[in-house]
């Protein structure tokens, strides 16, 4: 079985400039989540999918992030414009439904802004 | 709202040390605690995790304790190798909002032969 995969696995763009990062997940995982590490810091919460809908965005930072899962599967996740405080590693996770179902993660895309 | 420290690193040891990475945390209620460990070029793996206070999680000969008193998940292991060296990070969540996580910073530690 497939794990969580993640591309680009680094980008490197310029500030104002778009990037767009796409996550798929195992299938079969109806719940998707976004996470970011900037700086070296701690990991951080953006959002979480169940299906195509957006059950938590308590996370994502300002309006130039977008994500989004048509259909239930990929995910994709628009930073525009990118600023320099972007940049860092976007991991995605995904579990099966249920409490207690384990989260697995991606191996990340790092994203670095100039 | 909740949060987790975990003691700062790079922690170098020699192969076959004995081995803590202090955790605590901050939350209201009763979260489940984890461990992560992030291999180099590698995602997240989950190591271990504990569900209630007192539950000991272990795998790979590593082990941590749900202390509820101390609020405490502290990671042991006995004797480190060489391919323990890694990122590890500790982190709650709750079972019934969501599931997400919140991560400590993480805490390399390399193991030298």
């Amino acid at each position: 079985e497939a794990g969580v995969t993640q591309f680009p696995s680094h980008s490197v763009i310029e500030k104002g400039q778009t990037v767009t990062l796409r996550c798929d997940p195992i299938s079969g995982h109806d719940n998707l989540y976004w996470y970011r590490r900037v700086m070296g810091k701690e990991i951080k919460f953006l959002l979480h999918f169940v299906k195509e809908s957006k059950q938590d965005e308590s996370g994502m930072p300002n309006n130039r992030f977008l994500a989004e899962r048509t259909g239930g599967t990929y995910s994709t996740l628009k930073v525009q414009p990118a600023e320099l405080e972007d940049s860092g590693v976007y991991f995605c996770a995904s579990r099966k439904g249920g409490p207690g179902a384990t989260q697995y993660f991606g191996p990340g895309t790092r994203l670095t802004v100039l | 709202g909740d949060s987790v420290t975990q003691m700062e690193g790079p922690v170098t040891l020699s192969e076959e040390a004995f081995l803590t990475i202090n955790c605590t945390y901050t939350a209201t209620g009763y979260p489940s605690l984890f461990w992560y460990v992030q291999y180099p070029g590698e995602g997240l793996q989950l190591l271990l995790k504990a569900t209630k206070a007192d539950d000991k999680g272990s795998n790979k000969g590593f082990e941590a304790t749900y202390r509820k008193e101390t609020t405490s998940f502290h990671l042991e292991k006995g004797s480190v190798q060489v391919s323990d060296s890694a990122v590890y990070f500790c982190a709650l969540s709750r079972l019934y909002y969501g599931q997400n996580f919140v991560f400590g910073p993480g805490t390399r530690l390399s193991v030298l032969p």
